[in-house]
């Protein structure tokens, strides 16, 4: 157990919907990621949060958006849904930057658009 | 071509084996991370290097910053370890995380 959680675990959806994505990251930890992994893209970095300001941004569609909480939990929000969308949405936390310290990744949440 | 280039893509194996996964990079890193993704799709990182040689169990990951290579071994192979084996870097510059596409490993007993 990794320490990091994410809900709901599984999600389907239709087109056109918009779905929210919780992770909550290891206690103590600052930084949250989010990651996609799709079947024809490979994982590919989304967003980064610290201590609730964006850090970094990667491949982040404008249909999605992301967010940090003062309790340090993140969610994020996939709008307009497209069948394309269907992925592994990956959370990981660290306590600071990724490059100083290891990051532990949640479980994923596996969502379908159909 | 990618900035992280993974070798080989599929690997199968006897229970046993000595196992050796490259991972090539071209651009400037901050530590480079091996990870582990089972086939349900859970994914543990297994070291993050910045430099030298780390060792957990029957892993070992080794990296040379100048040659811009890193290696992930597992000794004394077990089909529990079947898995897809990703290395990503830190990019120094964007501070964002490059994967490789990955290598697919089958221990068969």
């Amino acid at each position: 157990d990794s320490g990091v959680t994410q809900t709901p675990k599984h999600l389907i959806t239709a087109t056109g919907q918009r779905v929210t994505l919780r992770c909550s990251p290891r206690s103590g930890d600052l930084s949250v990621y989010w990651y996609q992994q799709s079947l024809d893209q490979g994982l590919q970095f989304l967003i980064q949060y610290y201590n609730g300001e964006e850090r970094a941004k990667g491949n982040i569609l404008e249909r999605f958006s992301a967010q940090q909480f003062p309790d340090l939990h993140s969610e994020l929000n996939l709008s307009s849904l497209e069948l394309g969308d269907s992925a592994l949405y990956f959370c990981a936390s660290s306590p600071h930057r990724v490059g100083d310290r290891e990051a532990f990744f949640g479980q994923g949440t596996r969502l379908t658009v159909v | 071509k990618n900035e992280v280039e993974q070798s080989p893509q599929n690997l199968t194996a006897q229970e046993g084996e000595f196992i050796t996964i490259n991972c090539s990079y071209s651009v400037g890193i901050s530590a480079l991370h091996w990870l582990q993704q089972h086939p349900g799709g859970g994914i543990v990182s297994l070291f993050m290097l910045s430099s030298g040689k780390k060792k957990h169990g029957r892993l070992i990951a080794t990296i040379n910053i100048q040659e811009k290579h890193s290696s992930l071994h597992i000794t004394a192979s077990h089909p529990r370890d079947s898995a897809v084996y990703i290395c990503a870097v830190i990019s120094y510059n964007t501070d964002k995380l490059i994967f490789g596409t990955g290598t697919r490993l089958q221990v068969f007993p």
